[in-house]
């Protein structure tokens, strides 16, 4: 049963236009969301994160946001650069879970020159 | 650099035969975690420790234990693999009062014969 979901497994989009990475949530006690990079034969990498008492949080060229009535977060990156070429795992958790992170499949996106 | 490491990247061991996977990390973090990913599907946590305090999850096979001898250390042990354990295996840790922000190790990639 998933409780964070990610239903694009790919995403392409050119470079210097914005990338938009969709991610839904079941489980209505989350109360802190996250987005984590991954390149090739590294470990995922923690990008930006958001708690649920906001609706944005801004980091540079990467915007996540929250819409909580629908169970929904975006991170928006503006512009696309060829280094952002990677899969982007979403991240929930929730303080009363002892903050375990529960992890979506992830989106590869793909920078097109 | 102050990282979290993997050895080895490639791990291959027989139906049955007992395998260790191991972890080490130079942050000093309080909490060391264990994922499995398996193909296009999300990191899954096995277990993390808190210190020196276990927390298994509640799914977790008995087939999987952990053993953290110290701070820098934290090994995976699989008592009887099956096919179903090849996967790639993901050590992260945080620190206390950070615990959104994990750093991973580059995983180590577990091959069952």
């Amino acid at each position: 049963d998933q409780q964070v979901k990610q239903n694009s497994p790919s995403l392409s989009v050119q470079e210097g236009r914005i990338s938009i990475l969709n991610c839904d949530y079941t489980n209505s006690m989350f109360d802190y969301f996250l987005w984590y990079k991954k390149y090739p034969a590294e470990g995922p990498t923690f990008l930006i994160s958001i708690s649920s008492i906001k609706d944005k949080n801004e980091d540079g060229r990467f915007t996540v946001f929250l819409n909580k009535s629908a169970k929904h977060l975006s991170l928006h990156i503006v512009p696309s650069q060829p280094g952002d070429s990677a899969v982007y795992f979403c991240a929930a958790s929730s303080k009363n879970r002892d903050d375990k992170i529960i992890f979506g499949k992830g989106t590869r996106l793909h920078i097109l020159p | 650099d102050a990282m979290v490491i993997q050895n080895p990247r490639y791990q291959v061991t027989q139906f049955g035969k007992p395998v260790t996977l191991s972890c080490s990390q130079t942050l000093n973090h309080n909490v060391m975690y264990w994922y499995q990913q398996k193909s296009s599907q999300a990191p899954k946590l096995l277990f993390h420790y808190y210190d020196k305090d276990f927390n298994n999850e509640a799914d977790t096979p008995d087939n999987f234990q952990s053993r953290r001898p110290n701070t820098s250390f934290c090994f995976l042990d699989i008592r009887s693999p099956g096919l179903g354990d090849a996967a790639m295996y993901l050590c992260a840790t945080s620190r206390a009062g950070e615990w959104e922000k994990l750093f991973f190790g580059s995983g180590t990639q577990l091959s069952v014969l």
